[in-house]
């Protein structure tokens, strides 16, 4: 079946410090691959999206790149800020329309 | 436009009892889909449905259960609750147009507490 393997935290970061959060899946057929935040007592938000291989999702200074040969799309952004404090999750969508999560990534900015 | 709307937002019920939860699509998503999100398992699919069929199904009991009715709003029920069903219910719509593999949008969750 579908599966992530998603780097588990905690990670605790300074303010303005670089952030890599890694991501590699299965999935049936030619998945999409987004990225979800989760804010404390809050649903999920959908932070990014790829479609295609090669294509990079971005959105508020997050950038993540659909990697077809290795099976990954590691999240990325340059300057943390506290308010970016949240849990962080991938998920590829098969082709057969099911969205599969990683144990989600518990990130931590201080000031 | 509205997000997807999810109710009620908080819920106790006791050990045996059954429970129904409720989740309003944005408006023209025709896929909805439910997860039960707890600390020790994280995020696990539950089912998805598409035009009132349900196309994907997790890896959970029979007293798991759920419908989507012709307006796309869907509903999910647990029978028989058990302590450990205590978990964030979260529902997600998407358009999937034909081919598409279009992103899903959350909501807020259901908080059901079994005590």
């Amino acid at each position: 079946g579908d599966s992530v393997t998603q780097m588990e935290g905690p990670v605790t970061l300074s303010e303005e410090a670089f952030l890599t959060i890694n991501c590699t899946y299965t999935a049936t057929g030619y998945p999409s691959l987004f990225w979800y935040v989760q804010y404390p007592g809050e649903g999920l938000q959908l932070l990014l999206k790829a479609t295609k291989a090669d294509d990079k999702g971005s959105n508020k200074g997050f950038e993540a790149t659909y990697r077809k040969e290795t099976t990954s799309f590691h999240l990325e952004k340059g300057s943390v800020q506290v308010s970016d404090s949240a849990v962080y999750f991938c998920a590829p969508r098969s082709s057969n329309y099911k969205l599969t999560f990683g144990k989600g990534t518990l990130l931590t900015v201080n000031p | 436009k509205a997000g997807v709307t999810q109710t009620p937002r908080y819920l106790i019920k006791t050990r045996g009892q059954q429970v129904t939860l409720s989740c309003s699509p944005i408006s023209g998503h025709r896929s909805v889909s439910w997860y039960q999100q707890t600390p020790g398992q994280g995020l696990q699919f539950l089912f998805e449905y598409f035009s009132e069929t349900q196309r994907n199904k997790g890896n959970f009991p029979g007293r798991f259960s759920g419908r989507q009715f012709s307006n796309s709003r869907s509903e999910m029920n647990v029978s028989t609750l058990e302590l450990g069903d205590s978990a964030l219910y979260l529902c997600a719509s998407s358009l999937d147009l034909p081919g598409v593999n279009t992103e899903a949008f959350f909501g807020q969750g259901t908080r059901l507490t079994v005590v």
